[in-house]
């Protein structure tokens, strides 16, 4: 089985910018969870997709945002890039049960100038 | 806020040696992870201990969770120094009856010297 892809896998941009990242979760996953990973602020959740539905969302501001497609597939946009949006961010899948672990892509490393 | 933090926050260790690991967690739950994370990669789930569950085994991995002081530990036996890596604990909390907005401790970082 595949696992979790993520693309692209490095993007630099400028302050002021947006940016999408992709994410083709595990086939028959169901659910997708998006983090961001600095290394001040560690591992934060950004929000999780269900059957195209936004279950929950982590403390971030309105220009992070994200979609979830009918096949599971999911973007996540950021708008008006900031210098501190510089990070990892990771996508994960599961099949959306509860004690079903995450299973997470490498990561978009995204710089921002 | 932080709900899971993990302790030491950097351990080195030889080849062969055990590491042990711990997490504190804060409110209620019905699971805890462990996730593994090396160098600038994606993180890969270890183990999952449910609530009621006290200890439990995969591999050389052993986890332990204590409800009533809130806190977790992650021992690895016979380590490998391909077992260098961070080491998160991780409490799922989320709003509808979902599991999936992990909150995810700093982390352990374990570097094994052959």
């Amino acid at each position: 089985k595949a696992g979790v892809t993520q693309t692209p896998r490095y993007l630099i941009k400028t302050r002021g910018q947006q940016v999408t990242l992709s994410c083709s979760p595990i086939s028959g996953h169901r659910s997708v969870s998006w983090y961001q990973q600095t290394p001040g602020q560690g591992l934060q959740f950004l929000f999780e997709y269900f059957s195209e539905t936004q279950r929950n969302k982590g403390n971030f501001p309105g220009r992070f945002s994200g979609r979830q497609f009918s096949n599971s597939r999911s973007e996540m946009n950021v708008s008006t890039l900031e210098l501190g949006d510089s990070a990892l961010y990771l996508c994960a899948s599961s099949p959306g049960q509860l004690h079903s672990p995450l299973h997470f892509g490498n990561g978009t490393r995204l710089t921002v100038t | 806020s932080q709900q899971g933090e993990e302790d030491p926050q950097a351990l080195s260790i030889q080849e062969g040696e055990n590491a042990t690991m711990n997490c504190s967690y804060k409110t209620s739950i019905n699971n805890l992870q462990w996730y593994r994370q090396n160098s600038g990669r994606g993180l890969v789930h270890l183990i999952l201990i449910r609530s009621n569950e006290r200890e439990k085994h995969s591999g050389r991995l052993r986890v332990t969770l204590d409800t009533s002081k809130k806190s977790s530990s992650l021992l690895i036996t016979a380590s490998r120094a391909a077992d260098t890596a961070s080491y998160f604990c991780a409490t799922p909390s989320g709003s509808g009856g979902s599991n999936y907005k992990l909150t995810f401790g700093k982390g352990t970082l374990l570097t094994v010297n052959p």
